[in-house]
């Protein structure tokens, strides 16, 4: 089972460029999340969808935009990308919230911004 | 405010040596707990969880946890370290019918012949 698919698995980007950050899970979750890792911060919410078509900010939702294209699809667009920006990106999923579900994350992407 | 804290950011131990990983949390209303691994560039796989009832939990690859609400804390050990161990641990809260779940800021562990 692939489980949580993330890609790119790195990527540059100068100042003012966007991108947009694609995560598939096959694992018929109904929440996904996406989460930004910072050396000594841990990782930090930045937008989550409880359900298709639903999406909600995290602690962090300043600069981001995301998309639940179907259930198993949750894209997070950098529109105007700034060095703060320069992180590994998580995306994961969980079968139901509110709950004890564990969530299930992909290997992550590398940006850099320059 | 809901929020964990992890007690030392680095640990080292030796090969056959306990590991105790610490963790406390604040919540307000009884919280989800969870411990993560993550590998050298790789995401992060669970560990362990905790279910409501059972104080003492195990997880994959030997370790355990203990949730002690007196204490509100939920630390993870090991008896005997492996170098396989090393990698960075996450204690993870959830918390009512909130999607957020609250990561501390890891603990990286390290394994010493």
């Amino acid at each position: 089972n692939a489980g949580v698919t993330q890609t790119p698995k790195f990527q540059v980007l100068k100042t003012g460029q966007s991108m947009t950050l694609q995560c598939a899970q096959d694992m018929n979750h109904n929440s996904m999340y996406w989460y930004r890792q910072d050396p000594g911060m841990g990782l930090r919410l930045i937008y989550y969808s409880a359900s298709e078509g639903t999406t909600d900010k995290g602690e962090v939702p300043n600069g981001y935009n995301v998309s639940r294209l179907n259930k198993r699809e949750f894209s997070l667009r950098l529109e105007s990308a700034a060095p703060s920006q320069t992180s590994v990106y998580f995306c994961a999923s969980s079968a139901d919230r509110g709950t004890n579900s564990p969530l299930h994350f992909g290997n992550g992407t590398r940006l850099t911004v320059t | 405010a809901q929020s964990v804290t992890q007690l030392g950011s680095h640990v080292s131990v030796s090969e056959g040596a306990l590991v105790l990983l610490r963790c406390n949390y604040s919540s307000s209303v009884p919280p989800y707990l969870f411990w993560y691994v993550q590998y050298p560039n790789q995401g992060l796989q669970l560990l362990l969880k905790y279910t409501t009832g059972a104080t003492l939990v195990k997880g994959i690859n030997g370790f355990e946890a203990e949730f002690k609400k007196s204490e509100t804390s939920f630390h993870l050990t090991k008896p005997s370290a492996h170098m396989s161990d090393a990698a960075e641990y996450f204690c993870a809260m959830r918390t009512g019918g909130g999607n957020k779940l609250t990561f501390g800021t890891g603990t990286q562990l390290k394994v010493e012949l």
